[in-house]
């Protein structure tokens, strides 16, 4: 799997939006960039996932340069319960997930 | 709620010791995974399981063994244990190709 980078940290305001950057720069034809995020000691919870397009749910969007090499994950309106650690992975469908160390977000009100 | 569960929630036992930990999948999901979190290693793979085989390996000890059921459920199993298997154990499911969804986790304390 490829690796990828994330800052240690960010904060933002309650209400605005959170933009967490990751860096991949190896990241092969096939593999996806997924997004988790874990809520003190609660199971990682998946937020969004893509392969080259754009995407948006509910929960974010996701925002995957042309050349691949790098995202951004973007909560439009952070809220304190956002505040957790944020995970940035590169992987193929159906493989495991090799966690780093991740971002941990700090929203504050 | 996703949809995944484990079983028990808090486990407390002694060195030397053996524990088995249960997982529920998703209804419908035919893969399990088992990761561990530690203080000092973080989130680690160690196994996973598609409709019953084993399809990956990770950082998984010898002292370790996992199963997958036809019913799809899947057990942990740590032998012979010590201080440091003290963790958070997560189990994850998924249908093929899509994202995995995980449990509570199960909070094993050796002493």
């Amino acid at each position: 799997d490829a690796k990828t980078t994330q800052p240690p940290s960010m904060d933002c305001a309650e209400g605005r939006a959170a933009n967490l950057p990751c860096n991949h720069s190896t990241i092969s034809g096939n593999e996806y960039v997924y997004w988790y995020r874990q809520i003190h000691s609660q199971g990682p919870q998946y937020i969004i996932h893509g392969l080259k397009n754009n995407e948006t749910n509910e929960m974010a969007s996701l925002i995957i340069t042309e050349d691949r090499k790098s995202s951004t994950l973007i909560l439009p309106h952070a809220t304190l319960r956002d505040t957790a650690v944020y995970y940035c992975i590169v992987t193929g469908a159906n493989s495991k997930l090799t966690f780093g160390k991740g971002i941990t977000l700090s929203v504050r009100p | 709620d996703s949809g995944v569960t484990q079983t028990p929630k808090h486990l407390i036992t002694a060195t030397g010791q053996r524990v088995t930990l249960r997982c529920s999948p998703r209804s419908g999901d035919l893969s399990v995974y088992w990761y561990q979190q530690s203080l000092d290693q973080g989130l680690q793979f160690l196994i996973q399981y598609y409709n019953g085989e084993e399809r990956a390996k990770g950082n998984i000890l010898e002292r370790f063994s996992a199963q997958q059921f036809p019913d799809l459920h899947s057990e942990l199993n740590l032998s012979s244990l010590e201080l440091g298997d003290s963790a958070l154990y997560f189990c994850a499911s998924s249908y093929p190709g899509v994202e995995q969804y995980f449990g509570p986790g199960t909070r094993l304390t050796v002493t």
